[in-house]
């Protein structure tokens, strides 16, 4: 079955530190991945996402991603955090091979920046 | 581009009522319309898949007939929950899926907080 684990239920960083919230994978085939970003109350922003090609992803924000095949990892990395990076981050994903099918989330990890 | 949106953004309703959101798809034609719901610190647990004209197919231990599901166009859906109970209260997301590119892409509304009284 497909899944995705973000291990953290919340990360602490402090402002201007380097930030990483783990994501790992489970799916038949080539997956897309994808990170997004909830704020309280608010639906979700795409931050970005992998389909092919360069293993290293910018996104919004400063945001990037490192897509491993073989640890079946695509974690979300971050320079220089800021407070306003606070909030629920989500990775998602969807086999490659199954187009028009819903993504499937992780249970998400709570970043908290604190000046 | 890629715009959904959602509407109410909020609504609150006695137990027993009827609810009603919809969500369109602005700029685009969304060929399958998916349906979340999130519990508050929880991730989103997909509710059904439908395609425009057809009917919707549910996740397991989601009831159809709670949880009715209309496609009727490509930029409209509406999710309506019947007979409204207080363990209904959750945020109800919908994404539009589109191909782009030659890939599919999913774009997300800004949800729907419904409480139930």
């Amino acid at each position: 079955a497909q899944s995705v684990a973000q291990p953290e239920d919340q990360v602490n960083v402090a402002e201007g530190n380097p930030l990483t919230v783990k994501c790992t994978y489970s799916v038949s085939g080539n997956p897309y991945l994808f990170w997004y970003v909830q704020y309280p109350n608010r639906g979700l922003q795409f931050l970005l996402k992998y389909i092919t090609g360069d293993n290293l992803v910018k996104g919004s924000y400063g945001f990037e991603a490192e897509f491993n095949k073989s640890q079946t990892s695509f974690h979300l990395k971050k320079p220089s955090a800021l407070v306003s990076d606070s909030a629920l981050y989500f990775c998602a994903v969807r086999p490659a091979n199954q187009a028009g099918t819903a993504l499937i989330f992780g249970k998400g990890t709570t970043l908290s920046v604190s000046s | 581009g890629a715009v959904v949106s959602q509407h109410p953004s909020r609504v609150i309703c006695k137990s027993g009522t009827s609810v009603k959101i919809e969500c369109r798809s602005l700029d685009f034609q969304a060929t399958t319309m998916f349906w979340y719901r999130q519990f508050p610190k929880q991730s989103l647990m997909l509710m059904a898949t439908s395609n425009e004209g057809s009917k919707a197919t549910y996740e397991q231990g989601v009831e159809k007939d709670k949880f009715l599901i209309n496609h009727a166009s490509l930029t409209l859906s509406t999710l309506t929950v019947t007979s409204a109970h207080p363990e209904d209260s959750s945020f109800y997301i919908c994404s539009g899926g589109a191909a782009r590119g030659g890939r599919h892409e999913q774009f997300f509304g800004p949800g729907t907080r419904l409480t139930v009284l």
